[in-house]
């Protein structure tokens, strides 16, 4: 595709819920990122897939999230009995090879909402 | 720790007045440093990138500098329109750890007509 997609673009649950977001990547890009997004914060990191490697998950807060790559291209995060301070906006972006010496182009992100 | 400070939190300026906005760092090893711009409602979208060896890079009336030296940054807004409010956001590349980035907390940036 064009960009980084995501969706769903808004998702509103009910707490103790799970909720899985979906990110598809540019074509071609080995790398896969995801951010948390809260009002007032910087990014917050989660998860990066690059290739074939096992990703790194050093970011999720809690077991309750989780997040696979499937076919090293669209990525699914799944988080389990949401919580309130699960709320916020959810971004995936992708690169060519690692960040650090690429461009990450982003998606618009998911923004979840746990009532 | 790695960090990224942006200041100001939120500027307010109006339509056709220029800005400049700061990133400090304490980022090691270094890589490069990176302005992004988000909209409200769209994900970061990068408008420059910047090495060690380079003092600064212009991408239309975007124009930012890099002191490597004090871990300085600027990004200069010439002749602002309605449409640069934003969130503007410095990024530094340690090439380092699991992505290897430090994102600063943002500038918010209103232009009013």
């Amino acid at each position: 595709g064009a960009g980084v997609s995501q969706s769903p673009s808004n998702k509103v649950t009910e707490k103790g819920k799970d909720v899985e977001l979906r990110c598809d990547p540019i074509s071609g890009h080995t790398a896969l990122y995801w951010y948390r997004q809260s009002l007032g914060q910087g990014l917050e990191f989660l998860i990066y897939f690059q290739g074939n490697s096992a990703p790194d998950k050093s970011g999720l807060p809690s077991d309750r999230f989780s997040a696979e790559r499937t076919g090293g291209s669209v990525s699914t995060l799944t988080i389990q009995r949401t919580q309130q301070e699960d709320s916020a906006v959810y971004l995936c972006a992708s690169s060519l090879r690692g960040a650090s010496k690429n461009i990450q182009y982003f998606g618009a992100g998911t923004r979840l909402s746990v009532l | 720790k790695n960090q990224v400070e942006q200041s100001p939190q939120s500027l307010i300026i109006l339509e056709g007045k220029n800005c400049t906005l700061q990133c400090n760092y304490t980022v090691s090893p270094f890589s490069n440093l990176r302005w992004y711009k988000q909209d409200t409602g769209r994900g970061p979208v990068s408008l420059t990138i910047m090495t060690f060896s380079e003092n600064t890079k212009s991408n239309g009336r975007y124009t930012a500098t890099l002191d490597a030296d004090t871990k300085q940054s600027s990004l200069h807004i010439t002749a602002s329109q309605l449409s640069d409010s934003a969130s503007y956001i410095c990024v530094v590349a340690s090439g380092g750890g699991a992505d290897g980035l430090t994102f600063g907390k943002g500038t918010h940036l209103i232009i009013q007509p």
